[in-house]
């Protein structure tokens, strides 16, 4: 079982919102995890979104809009990513990344559609 | 402005060697851990190597471990990856990316290594 788990896909309408889901192997305990997430638009580098792990343990990445948001569910065991009043631009490949056991982990990546 | 900047990559045969470099400018090089994240054509981020900001801590991905050496020069802000005894497995784009506390906050460009016979 991966460490991480992603959904490889996700489609949203502009305005509308976007959940992504990162779900923590089973031993690995979300409300414990600083979970990482990072966008990468075809072609280009990733870029640093945000952390969290809790409302009062998390960071918002330089110039990182504010609809931009992290969140957990720990009834799944998963960080979230949110992003409200999507546009066009959000079209991206999106990762969640953990430093696990000295070694950084990122899941597989979710592509985001925009149609 | 901070800049990471990937150069060493290239077309090499399997079991052949190649070191990559990453020259940092914009901000105090010495003050912050690096990493090394590959990404193979089509695949998601891999994490290579990790390297404190004064060489005191390394480590390494298993799939790594053993032919790969992170290194890094303070003085001539740069960070190293030698690669040796490549694998078809190990073509990539390489990235170099800034890590100040926890978070991979600036990202290179990337260089491209292909091993191909």
């Amino acid at each position: 079982q991966p460490v991480l788990t992603q959904p490889t896909s996700l489609s949203a309408s502009p305005g509308a919102s976007a959940r992504f889901t990162c779900t923590l192997r089973s031993g690995i305990n979300v409300g414990a995890s600083r979970i990482y997430w990072y966008q990468q638009k075809p072609g280009s580098l990733p870029r640093y979104l945000l952390r969290y792990r809790s409302d009062s343990d998390k960071q918002q990445g330089s110039g990182v809009p504010s609809r931009f948001s992290g969140s957990k569910d720990a009834s799944t065991n998963a960080g979230l990513l949110l992003i409200s009043g999507l546009q066009s631009e959000d079209e991206a490949d999106y990762y969640c990344g953990i430093w696990y056991s000295n070694t950084w982990v990122f899941g597989g990546g979710t592509k985001l559609t925009v149609l | 402005e901070v800049q990471l900047v990937e150069s060493g990559g290239g077309l090499v045969q399997p079991g052949g060697s190649l070191r990559l470099s990453c020259t940092a400018s914009g901000f105090t090089f010495s003050n912050y851990n690096m990493n090394w994240v590959r990404q193979a054509p089509g695949k998601g981020l891999d994490w290579v190597s990790y390297i404190s900001s004064d060489s005191s801590t390394i480590y390494y991905a298993d799939s790594v471990k053993g032919r790969f050496t992170i290194s890094r020069d303070n003085a001539k802000n740069s960070l190293y990856l030698q690669m040796n005894s490549l694998r078809a497995e190990d073509t990539a784009v390489y990235f170099c990316a800034r890590e100040p506390s926890g978070e991979l906050d600036y990202w290179g460009q990337g260089t491209l290594v292909t091993v191909s016979s």
